[in-house]
């Protein structure tokens, strides 16, 4: 029953370090988001995907790269952090059938950059 | 594009009725959701609506107008584990990809 599963939950980074966020889903999702959380701001789309093999920007993509090689994995990499992506991340999914099918989130991943 | 708008705060008092009110502008209308959040945890599925009207689901009730851009999430018999924030999203794209309004952060007071 595990749903859609972030890696890490914490990470502390230094200006100008490389990571990647890794998202899992168990539901055999096409569609899968990456969104940030700010306080005061409400959560923003970084990327998105509609399958294996594809990718699209969001509202904010700068700074992020993504990569979507299987069904059930969405990657989320920082090539370069900077201080203004210190952010809670939220990885998401949802099924293609029916207009009605919510977004099942991840629980999160706390990213400080120092 | 989209433009979603809810209030930031809100008190209420255990055991009364509190209505969360949403507005939004969109390009397309697809439907509107409700997601809880409550501190430190991912936001949670409540309601979905697509035509107008109230949809009811036990304490929790979501109302749509589309001809006024205009939702509200109502909750009923107020307990202390419904301080949250309450988001509200438009789908739109592709994927249905989600714009979140701010969100409305509820305290509910004994």
């Amino acid at each position: 029953n595990a749903g859609v599963t972030q890696t890490p939950k914490f990470r502390v980074l230094k200006t100008g370090q490389s990571m990647t966020l890794l998202c899992a889903q168990d539901m055999n999702h096409e569609y899968m988001y990456w969104y940030r959380q700010d306080p005061g701001m409400g959560l923003r789309l970084i990327h998105y995907s509609v399958g294996e093999g594809t990718t699209a920007k969001g509202e904010v993509p700068d700074g992020y790269n993504v990569s979507r090689l299987k069904k059930q994995n969405f990657l989320l990499g920082l090539e370069s952090a900077a201080p203004s992506q210190t952010s809670v991340y939220f990885c998401a999914s949802s099924d293609t059938q029916g207009s009605n099918q919510p977004q099942h989130f991840g629980d999160g991943t706390r990213l400080s950059i120092l | 594009g989209q433009n979603i708008d809810q209030p930031t705060e809100m008190t209420a008092t255990e055991g009364a009725i509190v209505q969360i009110n949403c507005t939004y502008q969109t390009s397309g209308f697809n439907g509107l959701f409700w997601y809880q959040q409550h501190a430190g945890e991912a936001p949670t599925f409540l309601s979905y609506n697509v035509l107008d009207g109230l949809e009811e689901k036990g304490r929790f009730s979501s109302f749509l107008s589309r001809s006024k851009g205009y939702s509200y999430l109502l909750l009923k018999e107020l307990q202390m584990k419904d301080s949250a924030s309450y988001l509200c999203a438009a789908p739109s794209g592709s994927a249905r990809q989600l714009t979140f309004g701010s969100g409305t952060q509820l305290t509910v007071l004994p």
